[in-house]
């Protein structure tokens, strides 16, 4: 069965960073597109980033853009998400999800999420 | 980039009523449309995609409809087990904005 299992939470200081990470198994990971989306604490589900089947295509909320980098290493099967000059608006538990397709698409699979923790 | 507005932001039925959330883009995202379900801690799963196709599993009392900017998810007779907070998802093209969801609750 699908497993999506998120990773390197924790609690950071305005203005550093942190990377999560997203181990997965129980397909074919190389085939899929692969979504990060957040929430933060009494809000609502936020989508972040987006990246293809092979990495090679790579979209963002403009919320993060410029700050946030998704990557994925199809030899481990894991996602990773590299954040950047953190903000007090970016605490939130951070979910990975697969996508439908190889690329954007809806999430049809979700890991259990890693809260992220942004204060001084 | 298209807004999704979903409506009401909560609601209280009994159980056995039809429940009907609604979803509005816009602009147009054809059928575009997924509906996600998150119960209270657990995180969240695919109801619905291509704004009615029933995702395998979900149980047959749930059911999504129309396209272009105005979307519905019924649920024909609400459970208890139905508790939960619902969120609608465009995909036709990134960003994949979510609605701000639509608590439903038992009354």
């Amino acid at each position: 069965q699908v497993q999506l299992v998120e990773s390197g939470g924790g609690v950071v200081q305005p203005e550093r960073s942190l990377r999560l990470s997203c181990a997965a198994s129980g397909f074919t990971f190389s085939s899929y597109g692969m979504h990060w989306v957040r929430q933060a604490p009494g809000k609502g589900l936020e989508w972040v980033a987006v990246i293809s089947f092979d990495g090679s295509n790579k979209n963002y909320a403009d919320s993060v853009k410029g700050r946030f980098t998704i990557s994925r290493d199809n030899s481990r099967n894991t996602l990773y998400l590299h954040m950047n000059s953190l903000r007090a608006e970016d605490t939130a538990v951070y979910y990975c999800a697969k996508s439908g397709s190889g690329y954007v698409y809806y999430s049809d699979y979700w890991g259990q999420g890693t809260l992220v923790t942004v204060s001084s | 980039d298209i807004q999704m507005t979903q409506s009401p932001s909560s609601l209280s039925a009994s159980v056995g009523d039809r429940v009907t959330l609604t979803c509005r883009a816009s602009q147009d995202i054809f059928n575009y449309l997924a509906w996600y379900q998150r119960k209270p801690g657990k995180v969240p799963e695919l109801l619905i995609y291509a704004a009615s196709t029933l995702q395998s599993g979900v149980p047959s009392r749930f059911s999504g409809s129309g396209s272009g900017t105005d979307f519905t998810l019924t649920i024909s007779s609400l459970q208890p087990e139905d508790v939960a907070t619902y969120y609608c998802q465009k995909y036709n093209s990134a960003p994949l904005t979510f609605g701000g969801g639509t608590k439903v609750e038992i009354k």
